[in-house]
């Protein structure tokens, strides 16, 4: 049972265009998210996370919308850079009593960013 | 700084060894992490400290014991492993146990395990 789906294995965008992946979850007890960036061999770099409470959060190039009712989530980068390339995942977690800081991982979507 | 230190980056064991992976913070984090990511497969949770106390054991065979000496330190101990645990081992540290808007999880660079 995937609580945190990535549809997109693959997403292939021009420089200097917008990339947007995509992110659906289905337990409604989720309420903080963030998306980390992967390269291969390496660690997942946190990127931006984003709060119930709101419905969007904006850190440089880096966008993240939240469709709190769709149980949907998208990370906007704009515009894409070929250092960009990588492995992107969204995560969730819930928050409140009880909560254990258990992030649950989508299966990643994979960016290319061609010069 | 957020960084998570792992050491050692590569490590090749035969079945009937004993060995360590071990992972340092000094963001005065005081909750740790242990995920296993296998290739092409998202990172899954194996063992969360909580104010150096194991809080969550997700079900992983005893063959991987974790150890948290102080604060800033996460040890996980590997004994008659399987060529199947062959893997990612990635070490992670937040602010405070749990979960609170805001409160990110940072990932060390990991360490690859093989098993043979």
């Amino acid at each position: 049972d995937q609580q945190v789906k990535q549809n997109s294995p693959s997403l292939s965008v021009q420089e200097g265009r917008i990339s947007i992946l995509n992110c659906d979850y289905t337990n409604s007890m989720f309420d903080y998210f963030l998306w980390y960036k992967k390269y291969p061999a390496e660690g997942p770099t946190f990127l931006i996370s984003i709060s119930s409470i709101k419905d969007k959060n904006e850190d440089g190039r880096f966008t993240v919308f939240l469709n709190k009712s769709a149980k949907h989530l998208s990370l906007h980068i704009v515009p894409s850079q070929p250092g960009d390339s990588a492995v992107y995942f969204c995560a969730a977690m819930g928050v409140g009593s009880g909560n254990t800081g258990k992030l649950i991982f989508g299966q990643g979507t994979t960016l290319q960013v061609k010069p | 700084d957020t960084e998570v230190t792992q050491t050692p980056k590569h490590l090749v064991m035969g079945m009937t060894n004993k060995k360590s992976l071990k992972c340092e913070q000094h963001m005065g984090h005081r909750a740790m992490y242990w995920y296993k990511q296998k290739a092409k497969k998202p990172p899954e949770l194996m063992f969360v400290y909580s104010y150096e106390k194991l809080s969550i054991n997700e079900s992983v065979p005893s063959r991987f014991s974790p150890e948290c000496p102080n604060s800033s330190l996460l040890n996980l101990h590997l004994h008659a492993l399987q060529p199947e645990d062959s893997a990612l081992y990635l070490c992670a540290s937040s602010q405070t146990p749990g979960a609170v808007a805001g409160n990110t999880i940072y990932f060390g660079e990991g360490s690859w395990l093989t098993v043979v």
